[in-house]
């Protein structure tokens, strides 16, 4: 299994400000997963963050808007840059259960709510 | 893209009833997953099915697959309170492929 520790849980932020959302795994993973979630609405996968690359970004999400650092196996943060009351949504990280085969589990952050005024 | 697809979109059922949810997808699958969102935090995995199988068990979670109609169920028997959360559905197109949610039925257990 895999515990994530994401934060914050929640922030109420101003428009044309940016926040950082950080997630840590207790155990060493070659993938993280950022994903956002729109009121009422299902996830969509942002980017993959891989340690020692430039995470691949999904269509629709450049790095510019969603920077994402992965210094090591167990820690990344997502960004949101530049934010106007359209990016309020909850976002989540994600990894694959390392014992699970490939794409068959994912383990999930609580979450960040963010609310853009 | 949106894969999965489930209804209904929203279930009222008394404690102790039976909820049953159902999942279409579009295009062939390597497996699909169940998950719980419990008000809008993280996803907490129930349950896979693979695609050369046709019913599972996990207690009282029972999930189905039916590849000819590209659907799937996820039958919770003997509801609780807790129970009360949003349900996705997962597909897997190919193993390298991204795991794709649908957009969730959310369950509401009444006391």
């Amino acid at each position: 299994s895999a515990v994530i520790s994401q934060k914050p849980s929640r922030d109420i932020c101003q428009r044309g400000t940016s926040l950082t959302i950080q997630c840590q795994v207790d155990s060493q993973v070659t993938m993280m997963f950022w994903y956002r979630q729109q009121p009422g609405q299902s996830l969509t996968l942002i980017a993959t963050a891989n340690q020692g690359s430039e995470a691949t970004y999904e269509s629709g999400f450049v790095i510019d808007k969603f920077p994402i650092s992965r210094p090591n196996l167990t820690f990344s943060t997502l960004t949101v840059s530049n934010m106007s009351p359209e990016d309020s949504s909850i976002y989540l990280c994600s990894v694959e259960d390392p014992q699970a085969l490939l794409r068959e589990k994912l383990f999930f952050g609580s979450g960040t709510q963010l609310s853009v005024l | 893209s949106q894969q999965g697809e489930e209804d209904p979109q929203a279930l009222s059922i008394q404690e102790g009833e039976n909820a049953t949810m159902n999942c279409s997808y579009k295009t062939s699958i390597n497996n699909l997953q169940w998950y719980r969102q419990n008000s809008g935090r993280g996803l907490v995995h129930l349950i896979l099915i693979r695609s050369n199988e046709r019913e599972k068990h996990s207690g009282r979670l029972r999930v189905t697959l039916d590849t000819s109609k590209k659907s799937s169920s996820l039958l919770i028997t003997a509801s609780r309170a807790a129970d009360t959360a949003s349900y996705f559905c997962a597909t897997v197109p190919n193993r390298d492929d991204k795991i794709i949610f649908g957009k969730g039925t959310r369950l509401h257990i009444l006391p």
